[in-house]
Formats: C-alpha cells, structure tokens, sequence
C-alpha cells in the first residue's frame, strides 16, 4: 500500500527565506507526482507535476524535484513571501490503480513579515 | 479552463437529516469525478471514484448506503449525506477528471458541520 509522508508538519519562517518541504513515498512505482497548494477552508490549486522519468519542474519561484528510485521529492521556494502562507500537500499517482492521487497529509507553511 | 464548483461551501445540519452535496465541471465533460473527504489537519482520504452513467466505486471503509454517490451526467456528480452524525462533520472535496486524461481539478470544497 502506497504511504506518503511530509515532513515538516508545520513551518514557520521570515520572509524573503528560500525553504524546502519534503515528500517520501514507499513504493517507487509511480506514474507522477504532484504538489498542491491549499489555502485554509479551500479547495486545491494544482502547483507542479513531474512525470516519473522527469527529475524536475520549476514554476516561478517554485522548483520541484523528484527522484524516484529512492522515493523522494523536494519543494523549494525561493525568496518566500506571506502569500506563500498555505499547506502544501504532495500527491503520487499509480496509472493502474485508477489513476488515483494518494495524498501525504501537508506541510503547514507560515512565512512571517 | 477546467474549473470544478461545489454546492454548497458550507452547511449545517441536524443529526438524522441527509444532505446533498453539488460537483459541476463548468467548462468541460468530466467522465470520472472523485469523492474525498479531510479532516482537520489531516491530507484529504479518497471515499469514491465516480464515472459518468455507471455505479461508484468506493473505497475500503466508506459506507455506500451512507454516502450516495450520484453521476448522472458529463458534468455533474452529487454526494449524499444520509442520517448525518456528528462523525461525519468535515471537508468534503471533489475533483473531476476528461475523459482520457489522468489530471484531476479540484473543487473549493464544502465544509459540513453536524449538530
């Protein structure tokens, strides 16, 4: 059974910090992955997905990276900002399990001005 | 485009009622919509999997007779919430996916408070 895990469960930090929130999964085979960020009381905005033989994707000041065979993914944020305050939360997809996202349960990010 | 609605954001209701739950795809045919439900500060627990004009799916654990999933047409899904108990006050998400694609947009959501 697929397990996902985030780590920190929460951070706080100044702005203008570059940070990194981590992402394992147990079972390397994986079709993509994916990180979301949730605003509190709301749906999620889709942020980054890396297909599976993708080492990574950036997005503005967002660079996310994956490495499969050890199953791990990092998020970095650069030059953090107060509207980055959010929960961003890491899915993994498996193509044969119905294409689901199984979901860690979200790294709590504060940035403080 | 592909943007997910959700009906309503928020409500509350007495134990024992049932209440439903809207998902609309607003600018495309969703063939599959999904059921999650998050409780807080924990990551969001798929309960179904929904595909248009067929019988949901649920995953181990949820209850099909107390969830009633309802996929009746491309662009819309509706869960119901039958006899409500307070254990079932949460968050309730919804994504919806095109047909041959595997990318899910999310609904914002809709937080159910039982008293």
């Amino acid at each position: 059974k697929q397990e996902v895990t985030q780590i920190p469960a929460a951070l706080s930090v100044p702005e203008g910090e570059n940070l990194v929130l981590n992402c394992s999964f147990t079972d390397s085979a994986i079709y993509n992955l994916q990180w979301f960020r949730q605003d509190p009381g709301k749906g999620l905005t889709s942020l980054l997905l890396i297909q599976s033989s993708q080492r990574e994707q950036t997005s503005g000041r967002l660079n996310a990276s994956l490495d499969k065979s050890s199953g791990r993914s990092t998020l970095y944020i650069a030059a953090s900002q107060p509207g980055d305050s959010a929960t961003y939360l890491c899915a993994v997809r498996r193509w044969e399990y119905g294409n689901k996202l199984v979901f860690g349960a979200g790294t709590i990010l504060r940035v403080k001005s | 485009g592909a943007v997910v609605s959700q009906h309503p954001s928020r409500v509350i209701c007495k134990s024992g009622t049932s209440v439903k739950i809207e998902c609309r795809s607003l600018d495309f045919q969703a063939t599959t919509m999904f059921w999650y439900r998050q409780f807080p500060k924990q990551s969001l627990m798929l309960m179904a999997t929904s595909n248009e004009g067929s019988k949901a799916t649920y995953e181990q654990g949820v209850e099909k007779d107390k969830f009633l999933i309802n996929h009746a047409s491309l662009t819309l899904s509706t869960l119901t919430v039958t006899s409500a108990h307070p254990e079932d006050s949460s968050f309730y998400i919804c994504s919806a996916r095109r047909r041959g694609g595997y990318e899910q947009y999310f609904g914002p959501g809709t937080r159910l408070t039982v008293t």
